[in-house]
């Protein structure tokens, strides 16, 4: 695709309820990554990938949190039994992997725990 | 582990005047690559410049240039003529190497005043 491609926009869930938070990344990109960022703040990092495989996950906060990119190019991000701290802005992004490639962000995906 | 750290949380600046955005990181490696990204109001990310540590040149795209000081590990962004579209969130990002991890600061709040 021309951008990478956050679902849903927003969403908004009940305390304890799960949710999945899906990525398509800009075709052929090798590597895509996950952030979360609160209002006002940088970009902090949850988990990335080359190809299927998960290279780093130092940055999911706890074991409530998952990441999957089976096939190395669609990515879901999942937080199970979300809790009110979880609200903030997911986003996405993937880049061509060489060296100086820039990470190309999607437009996020907001997520609102009540 | 590598940190970036962006010292000032807002700036202001006159339209047509010249700005300077400090960022400085930490890192024990000698091979590495720096980006400065924009976020305005619309919270899109935006890629504004990129340099590549084996590169003593400074970049430049257009109104925007770095002054990159390896030894100083100092990495600021000059944006020439502001505009008052370069009203917007500015951060600045720190790659290891190839498929690692982008570090970003905490990001400086740019107001261009008319």
């Amino acid at each position: 695709g021309a951008g990478v491609s956050q679902s849903p926009r927003y969403k908004v869930t009940k305390r304890g309820q799960d949710v999945a938070l899906r990525c398509d990344p800009i075709s052929g990109h090798v590597s895509l990554y996950w952030y979360r960022q609160a209002l006002g703040q940088g970009p902090e990092f949850l988990t990335y990938f080359n190809y299927e495989a998960q290279q780093d996950k130092s940055g999911l906060p706890n074991d409530r949190f998952s990441a999957e990119r089976p096939e190395g190019s669609i990515s879901t991000l999942t937080i199970q039994r979300t809790e009110q701290r979880d609200s903030a802005m997911y986003r996405c992004a993937s880049s061509a992997g060489t060296g100086n490639s820039p990470l190309h962000f999607g437009n996020g995906t907001r997520l609102t725990v009540t | 582990a590598q940190t970036v750290t962006q010292s000032q949380p807002e700036m202001s600046v006159q339209e047509a005047e010249t700005v300077t955005l400090s960022c400085t990181y930490d890192t024990s490696e000698s091979d590495y690559y720096l980006f400065w990204y924009k976020q305005p109001p619309s919270r899109q990310m935006i890629l504004v410049i990129r340099q590549e540590a084996y590169k003593q040149q400074n970049a430049t795209e257009n109104r925007f240039s770095v002054n990159f000081q390896k030894a100083a590990k100092s990495f600021s962004l000059k944006i020439s003529d502001s505009q008052l579209g370069d009203a917007a969130m500015y951060f600045c990002a720190y790659r290891r190497n190839y498929g690692q991890n982008f570090v970003f600061g905490p990001g400086t709040r740019l107001s261009v005043l008319p």
